[in-house]
């Protein structure tokens, strides 16, 4: 157990939804990561936080939206869904704002129909 | 820009033999290196890193791996492999200048033959 909690764990929805992903980090981590996990792309980030400001970015699309809150949770917006959409998102954190060993999540898998 | 290749998609070995799963990455300044290893229907775990100094560094499960800076690899080892070793194991470059953001490799999947 590595201490990040990620809800919910599968999320089964439409095309052209909205959904939210929630992630608790490990207790006393400022950072928190967002990556995308498919069969064709691989493990991609998607974004950073680090004690609520933006850190870093990756190839996110305009669609999906991050942010973290005051109690360091962080919530992973998705909208106008598409099928490609499907994949895991993991969520990760770190104590840091800079490279250093990231806890993942068990991650939420989401299928888009 | 930074990148990461595995260049083996899928190994099979028999157990207790070794092991040696490749990971060659693209970086301009000394890179900070990972291995982690995804279990199904698991997060990552790490398995080790490196940073800087000794080049060879030991992880746990029996794991180790060697950065060499000429070849451009962060090879992962294991002398004698176990049937739980089988999951799926990614390499991952940090930059050092883009916040922690880490580059994965595709992954190579391990399976062990009894």
């Amino acid at each position: 157990d590595s201490g990040v909690t990620q809800t919910p764990k599968h999320l089964i929805t439409a095309t052209g939804q909205r959904v939210t992903l929630r992630c608790s980090p490990r207790s006393g981590d400022l950072s928190v990561y967002w990556y995308q996990q498919s069969l064709d792309q691989g493990l991609q980030f998607l974004i950073q936080y680090y004690n609520g400001e933006e850190r870093a970015k990756g190839n996110i699309l305009e669609r999906f939206s991050a942010q973290q809150f005051p109690d360091l949770h962080s919530e992973l917006n998705l909208s106008s869904l598409e099928l490609g959409d499907s994949a895991l998102y993991f969520c990760a954190s770190s104590p840091y704002a800079g490279v250093d060993t990231q806890y993942f999540g068990p991650g939420t898998r989401l299928t888009v129909l | 820009a930074q990148s990461v290749t595995q260049p083996d998609i899928h190994i099979t070995v028999s157990e207790g033999a070794s092991l040696e799963l490749r990971c060659n990455y693209s970086y301009g300044a000394t890179p900070y290196l990972f291995w982690y290893v995804q279990s199904p229907g698991q997060g990552l775990q790490l398995l080790l890193k490196y940073f800087s100094g000794d080049t060879l560094v030991q992880g746990i499960k029996g794991f180790e791996a060697e950065f060499k800076r000429s070849q451009s690899s962060f090879n992962l080892r294991k002398p004698s492999v176990h049937w739980s070793d089988a999951a799926e194991y990614f390499c991952a470059v940090g930059a050092g200048n883009q916040g922690g953001k880490l580059i994965f490799g595709q992954g190579t999947e391990l399976s062990v033959k009894p």
